[in-house]
């Protein structure tokens, strides 16, 4: 069964604001990691989060990890029109290593 | 200079028909993956390789057979091609859990 599952499926906002995503997945995991994927072209590795962290930061990107409720949550802050693509949470279960499953994803849209 | 290269980009056949993807990465990267993305973008491992031994097969048909000739390349090959398999395939390798994405090989079963 899938591990990860995203919310909302599609997010369409104005530039300059926040975008929130979340993801749920089922079993334990040793990390959890945010790709992006812009049309037509393969994923993009943002930013990963290990299971004894609660929460990280990259440039724009912050990621918040809660293992007691299985979720996970990017937020894209001041965002702009090349934010638009499709995000998609990956879990690395802790029972199968180099097992990396993806979640359905959140298109996102941002409106100049 | 690209780091995962997959081809062709492109693939129109016909039902029945067999075909290959090849893959090559230029990472150093010991880890290799199959994964197919859906009409509805949804990713599904198919298969991973480390160091050229296969360690990940998903229930993915008998159909479809992966060769790892050395660590940098894991090709696809896929026999008697089906409508269900249109679809865009990506390989990636990955380091340190990170996975590394080529740009994909959209199939289309005719």
């Amino acid at each position: 069964s899938q591990q990860g599952e995203e919310d909302p499926q599609a997010l369409s906002i104005q530039e300059g604001e926040n975008a929130t995503m979340n993801c749920s997945y089922k079993t334990s995991i040793n990390n959890l990691q945010w790709y992006r994927q812009n049309s037509g072209r393969g994923l993009v590795h943002l930013i990963l989060i290990r299971s004894n962290e609660r929460e990280k930061h990259s440039g724009r990107l912050r990621v918040t990890l809660d293992t007691s409720k299985k979720s996970s949550s990017l937020l894209i802050t001041a965002s702009r029109a090349a934010d638009t693509a499709s995000y998609f949470c990956a879990t690395e279960s802790k029972t199968s290593y180099d097992k990396v499953i993806f979640g359905p994803g959140t298109s996102l849209s941002v409106i100049p | 200079d690209t780091a995962v290269s997959q081809t062709p980009k492109y693939l129109v056949t016909q039902m029945g028909n067999d075909k290959s993807i090849k893959c090559e990465q230029n990472l150093g990267h010991d880890t290799m993956y199959w994964y197919k993305q859906d009409s509805k973008k949804f990713l599904k491992i198919m298969f991973s390789y480390n160091n050229k031994e296969l360690i990940i097969n998903e229930t993915v048909p008998n159909r479809f057979s992966p060769k790892s000739p050395d660590k940098a390349h894991l090709n696809l090959h896929i026999n008697s091609l089906e409508l269900g398999d249109s679809a865009v395939y990506f390989c990636a390798s990955s380091l340190n859990e990170k996975l590394f994405f080529g740009s994909g090989t959209q199939l289309s079963v005719l």
